[in-house]
């Protein structure tokens, strides 16, 4: 069963628009780890933050923001005011503490797609 | 160099050759990985190793072969593959349990394989 998902494959903007990423995730894990990266053409995965369960905090870094549900089993990536630059994968993953550590597991990712 | 370096970058081999895929980190990881990109696929966790031992093996056909010779270097030996086995192989390192947790990967660029 697939533990993290992405619905969204593709979301088009025009930059300046904002845009929300949707990741549901699935574990009996008490702890574990959520983690967002970006993957431009160049084909790197760039890691964006990295958010433990015990910490529900919404977290914002620049256009950047986080919302973790813990009730909803959500982790919700919003670009605000998109920027040609954007355009990329953006995967959603999780990480056990117990049953599967050490392991990351992926979404499908989310296509972004911003026009000038 | 800083972070993690793969290479070669593209790699087209016919289905009876010997190649090997080297990653490199600078960043004094204990936990390497292997993953697996194919088109419109998750990623796939392929091998992990944690201090230079191999923890997962995520059922992955033999004519994959891991190797960890240190904690800074991991090699994915290619034979006789298939042509769906094209795909970005990703290598990944991160610090493994820290304070409790998982810390975060960092990810090369990957090497992009052609079977033919």
């Amino acid at each position: 069963a697939q533990k993290v998902t992405q619905a969204q494959t593709e979301i088009s903007v025009v930059e300046k628009e904002d845009v929300t990423l949707d990741c549901v995730y699935e574990t009996r894990d008490t702890t574990y780890y959520l983690f967002w990266y970006k993957q431009p053409p160049s084909g790197e995965l760039v890691f964006l933050i990295r958010r433990n369960s015990f910490d529900e905090q919404n977290e914002i870094s620049g256009r950047y923001s986080w919302n973790f549900q813990k009730s909803t089993s959500s982790f919700n990536f919003t670009i605000t005011a998109s920027q040609v630059v954007d355009s990329a994968v953006y995967f959603c993953a999780l990480s056990e503490a117990q049953r599967n550590w050490g392991k990351f597991q992926f979404g499908a990712g989310t296509q972004v797609v911003v026009t000038p | 160099e800083t972070g993690v370096t793969q290479t070669p970058r593209h790699l087209v081999m016919g289905m009876t050759n010997k190649k090997s895929l080297k990653c490199e980190q600078h960043l004094g990881h204990n936990a390497m990985y292997w993953y697996k990109q194919s088109a419109k696929k998750p990623l796939e966790l392929m091998f992990v190793y944690n201090f230079k031992e191999q923890t997962e093996n995520n059922s992955v056909p033999s004519r994959f072969s891991p190797e960890c010779p240190n904690s800074s270097h991991l090699f994915l030996h290619l034979h006789t593959l298939q042509p769906e086995d094209s795909a970005l192989y990703l290598c990944a390192s991160s610090q493994g349990v820290i304070s409790g947790g998982n810390s975060e990967a960092f990810f090369g660029q990957g090497t992009r394989l052609t079977v033919v």
